[in-house]
């Protein structure tokens, strides 16, 4: 099963609506990362919020981790046609710690 | 940018065939991780190697195998290849292994196997 399970998998809103994407993970981690994937294209690495912090921004994002319930969300604030991706929550492995698990992501789609 | 590149960014193969990816790590990364990823899923992680030595691997055969080089860039060799292999082939550098730093991904190879 998923380490990372994003739920939803596909959110469709309008330019200037707040975007929230949920991700659940089932192992104790000292990190969790979330990446926007562009079809077809590399991972961009967006942010990385550790197991002692709660909330994390950056510009328009921010990242939420309840380490109690192993969830974690981002929002996306303003949002703007341009920030259509796919978006994955990513956690270390227990036996490897650079292994990152993927979900299977969030498929957002912002209409202008 | 992530400094990462990755070649060739399109390949097609037949099935049998064996196939070499190339992926260059952003400079003073001393560690390479390899992912595959098929249409409409996450990435599934393959390897990773750490100063030129395999240092963990997901639950892929044999027949994908890897080389990491004196200045820390990295191939990933298929043999065999199956249909399923079609995928996009992610590669991500990074600093250390202690799974506390961010890793920087290259804009991957798509294969398709025939």
């Amino acid at each position: 099963s998923q380490q990372g399970e994003e739920d939803p998998q596909a959110l469709s809103i309008q330019e200037g609506e707040n975007a929230t994407m949920n991700c659940s993970y089932k192992t104790s981690i000292n990190n969790l990362q979330w990446y926007r994937q562009n079809s077809g294209r590399g991972l961009v690495h967006l942010i990385l919020i550790r197991s002692n912090e709660r909330e994390k921004h950056s510009g328009r994002l921010r990242v939420t981790l309840d380490t109690s319930k192993k969830s974690s969300s981002l929002l996306i604030t303003a949002s703007r046609a341009a920030d259509s991706a796919s978006y994955f929550c990513a956690t270390p492995g227990e036996t490897s710690g650079s292994r990152l698990t993927f979900g299977e992501g969030t498929q957002l789609t912002v209409n202008p | 940018e992530t400094g990462v590149t990755q070649s060739p960014t399109h390949l097609i193969k037949t099935r049998g065939q064996q196939v070499t990816l190339r992926c260059s790590s952003q400079s003073g990364h001393n560690t390479v991780s390899w992912y595959q990823q098929a249409l409409g899923q996450g990435p599934q992680f393959i390897f990773q190697y750490y100063r030129e030595e395999e240092n963990g691997r997901g639950n892929f055969p044999p027949r994908f195998s890897g080389l990491q080089f004196p200045n820390y860039s990295s191939e990933l060799n298929v043999n065999a290849l199956e249909l399923d292999d079609s995928a996009l082939y992610l590669c991500a550098s990074s600093l250390a292994t202690g799974g506390r730093e961010t890793q920087y991904f290259g804009p991957g190879t798509r294969l398709l196997v025939l």
